[in-house]
């Protein structure tokens, strides 16, 4: 089983600062099967990011997702009210399909 | 946009089998382009993957849930279906139901999730 683990655990920001989360995986993550979830409070996971580094449908540019092998990262450009959240990295090249314990991006 | 929509019976006693169904609008759940999955969030806590599987019967189950896991899609209704048998305290969890692209090849991320439905084991 790959166990991602993702840091920092929380992240304290301003509005319009940038976010930068980290994902590492314990192997590596064959054909950059690596995804990232929002979660806002009380809802459902959105997509924003998979196969490491392309936007979901609709996902605003200021997302983007990079790395490969086993260390990938969600960058945040210029935080809006609304990308205050939690963030989960998944990986689906290997079953069982593992999500990370999430980055939680908090209003500093 | 499809959506999906699970239904539930929000409190399960402890030794007893979980239900759960999810609607598909927009889509339709005999297309072979997607698999069908279930995951799990227990309150404060993070995403457990516990099943995917397509409508001709393709099927990716988790070890840890395997034993106790049944899965069926319904065409006419157009849903597909949980069932987790010996339930207990630490199934509580919000179930959601999603739908994965997949290839002939390889599954990509899950892309449409529904609302999620709360499950509550106790007596």
């Amino acid at each position: 089983e790959i166990v991602l683990t993702q840091f920092p655990a929380i992240l304290s920001l301003s509005p319009g600062e940038r976010a930068t989360l980290s994902c590492r995986a314990s192997q590596s993550v064959s054909s950059n099967y690596l995804a990232w979830y929002q979660q806002r409070r009380g809802q459902a996971p959105r997509l924003l990011i998979y196969g490491a580094s392309r936007r979901a449908t609709g996902i605003p540019d200021r997302f983007s997702g990079s790395g490969s092998g086993s260390d990938f990262t969600l960058t945040v450009g210029r935080l809006e009210p609304e990308d205050f959240a939690v963030y989960y990295c998944q990986q689906y090249a290997t079953v069982p399909l593992t999500f990370g314990l999430g980055t939680k991006v908090e209003i500093k | 946009q499809p959506q999906l929509q699970e239904s539930g019976p929000g409190l399960v006693k402890p030794s007893e089998t979980l239900s759960l169904t999810c609607s598909v609008s927009g889509d339709s759940v005999t297309n072979s382009a997607y698999y069908w999955g279930w995951i799990r969030q227990p309150p404060g806590k993070g995403l457990e993957w516990i099943v995917s599987f397509s409508y001709s019967g393709s099927t990716y189950y988790s070890p840890s849930l395997r034993s106790r896991v049944t899965k069926s899609v319904d065409a006419s209704k157009n849903q597909f279906s949980l069932k987790l048998r010996s339930m207990a305290a630490a199934d509580t969890a919000v179930y959601y139901c999603a739908r994965q692209f997949c290839s002939t090849t390889s599954c990509d991320a899950f892309d449409i999730w529904g609302r999620g439905s709360l499950v509550t084991v106790s007596s």
